[in-house]
C-alpha cells in the first residue's frame, strides 16, 4: 500500500463549481500537508500548506486535514477554467532525520469547462 | 511564495554525454534541496536530498555515481547526469526547502538523451 493514495481522475467540472480534492494516507506521524498546482510540463507551485488538524483558507482555497482519519481535502470555490492542472498532495514527517522529504500523491487531474 | 530557477530548462543531448542541471534559490536561503524525478502523467519521484556542505542521501535505487549532486552553496545545488542514455530521459525538478520548512519548486528541466 501507498504511503498517500489520491485518486488520478480525471474530474471534469463546468465553470463556477465546488471542487473538491482528496488525499488519504496511512503513516500517522506525517506532520506536514500541502496541496501543490502543477501545470502541465511546469514544476508544481504551492497552493496551500498547513501543519495541524482543521481548516485553513486562502483566497479561493481551503485546505482542510483530518488526521484521526488520516485524510486531507482542497476545496476550489467558484472554479474557473485557469484552474484546469494536476493537483497533487503532498506530507512529510516532522523528524529531521527524514530530511523532510515529500510524500506525493498521484495528482489528480482536473479540468473545468467554461 | 519564494522563488526557484532551474537551468537549462531543456536540454537535448547525445548517448554518453554528461549533462549538469542547476538548482537555485533566488530570494531565500536553503540549507536543504531536493531533485525529483517525474515521467509523464506519473507523480513526483523522489532522487535525492542534497544538503549544503555535506554528501547527498539518495533514495533507494538512484545511483549516486550516475546521479552526481553538488550543494555548494545556500543557494545552489547541481545535479549531473553522468553518461546520459535514452532511458534517462525525463522532466527533472528540484525543490528548496526555507526555514518555515515549505518546500519550493523550480519549473523543471525537460532532459532528451538522444
Amino acid at each position: 500500500q501507498k504511503e498517500v493514495e489520491q485518486d488520478p481522475g480525471p474530474l471534469s467540472v463546468p465553470e463556477g463549481a465546488i471542487v473538491s480534492l482528496n488525499c488519504t494516507y496511512s503513516n500517522s506521524a506525517f506532520q506536514y500537508f500541502m496541496w501543490y498546482r502543477q501545470y502541465s510540463r511546469k514544476g508544481p507551485e504551492l497552493l496551500m500548506y498547513t501543519y495541524s488538524s482543521g481548516n485553513k483558507e486562502d483566497g479561493r482555497f481551503t485546505a482542510q486535514v483530518d488526521k484521526s482519519s488520516k485524510y486531507i481535502s482542497l476545496f476550489i470555490r467558484d472554479s474557473q477554467p485557469s484552474d484546469s492542472a494536476t493537483y497533487l498532495c503532498a506530507m512529510s514527517l516532522s523528524n529531521s532525520n527524514s530530511g523532510y522529504a515529500l510524500n506525493f500523491g498521484k495528482g489528480t487531474s482536473l479540468l473545468v469547462t467554461p | 511564495g519564494a522563488v526557484v530557477s532551474q537551468h537549462p530548462s531543456w536540454v537535448i543531448c547525445k548517448s554518453g554525454t554528461s549533462v549538469k542541471i542547476e538548482c537555485r534559490s533566488l530570494d531565500f536561503q536553503a540549507t536543504t534541496m531536493f531533485w525529483y524525478r517525474q515521467f509523464p502523467k506519473q507523480s513526483l519521484m523522489l532522487m535525492a536530498t542534497s544538503n549544503e556542505g555535506s554528501k547527498a542521501t539518495y533514495e533507494q535505487g538512484v545511483e549516486k555515481d550516475k546521479f552526481l549532486i553538488n550543494h555548494a552553496s545556500l543557494t545552489l545545488s547541481t545535479l549531473t547526469v553522468t553518461s546520459a542514455h535514452p532511458e534517462d530521459s525525463s522532466f527533472y525538478i528540484c525543490s528548496a526547502r526555507d526555514d518555515r520548512e515549505q518546500q519550493f519548486f523550480g519549473p523543471g528541466t525537460r532532459l532528451t538523451v538522444l
